[in-house]
């Protein structure tokens, strides 16, 4: 039982340069989220899936797109990233309805 | 002004000392209220959860709810070295609705 699983755990882009932040649950949840921590800022959500099929803006949504693929698995993509989006990004996943949220290991994004 | 303030510290203790972690928040729709750890280079884990006013224990662990003040609290006793981690509150309006979090508190325990 891996819990959330994320790739990839670093990453350097140059500004304008795009990519995808995968992750993966398989706790069989419902709900997904990707979170931002910036120091002094504490998490911050970006995008949230409350089920499969479904996605809402949290509060951070400029500059990222979502996808939740299937049940297991919601991927953020950087479509042309700038230095700004430098930071720690967490995925978590919780069952419907429940605030214990799990999180996974982080993927630390430099964007230069 | 954020919806949740949480002093960032960092906090440094001696082993065993008590600890005392705090939040304030403006939202009086807030009505559950958690705590997680996070280790160094490591994602968020949930520690403390309650629901409303009134303290809730678990071990060295005590969380407190005061609504009429909008503060929330962590205490932690007999603190020790494996303690040290960022504490970042979090609450939320609704069960499973989206939760706000504190900017977290950096503690460290010195043997």
């Amino acid at each position: 039982n891996a819990g959330v699983t994320q790739t990839p755990k670093f990453q350097v882009l140059k500004t304008g340069q795009s990519m995808t932040l995968q992750c993966a649950q398989d706790m069989n949840h419902n709900s997904m989220y990707w979170y931002r921590q910036d120091p002094g800022m504490g998490l911050r959500l970006i995008y949230y899936s409350a089920s499969e099929g479904t996605t809402d803006k949290g509060e951070v949504p400029n500059g990222y797109n979502v996808s939740r693929l299937n049940k297991r698995e919601f991927s953020l993509r950087l479509e042309s990233a700038a230095p700004s989006q430098t930071s720690v990004y967490f995925c978590a996943s919780s069952e419907q309805n429940r605030d214990e949220q799990y999180f996974g290991p982080g993927t630390r994004l430099t964007v230069t | 002004q954020k919806e949740v303030e949480q002093d960032p510290g960092p906090l440094s203790v001696p082993e065993g000392a008590i600890v005392s972690l705090n939040c304030t928040y403006s939202n009086s729709a807030f009505q559950y209220f958690m705590w997680y750890r996070q280790y160094s280079r490591k994602g968020p884990e949930l520690l403390m959860y309650t629901y409303s006013s009134g303290n809730k224990e678990d071990g060295r662990f005590t969380a407190q709810v005061d609504k009429s003040s909008k503060y929330i609290s962590l205490f932690i006793r007999d603190s020790q070295p494996s303690d040290s981690a960022t504490y970042l509150c979090a609450m939320t309006r609704n069960q499973g609705g989206k939760l706000i979090f504190g900017q977290g508190t950096e503690l460290s325990v010195k043997p």
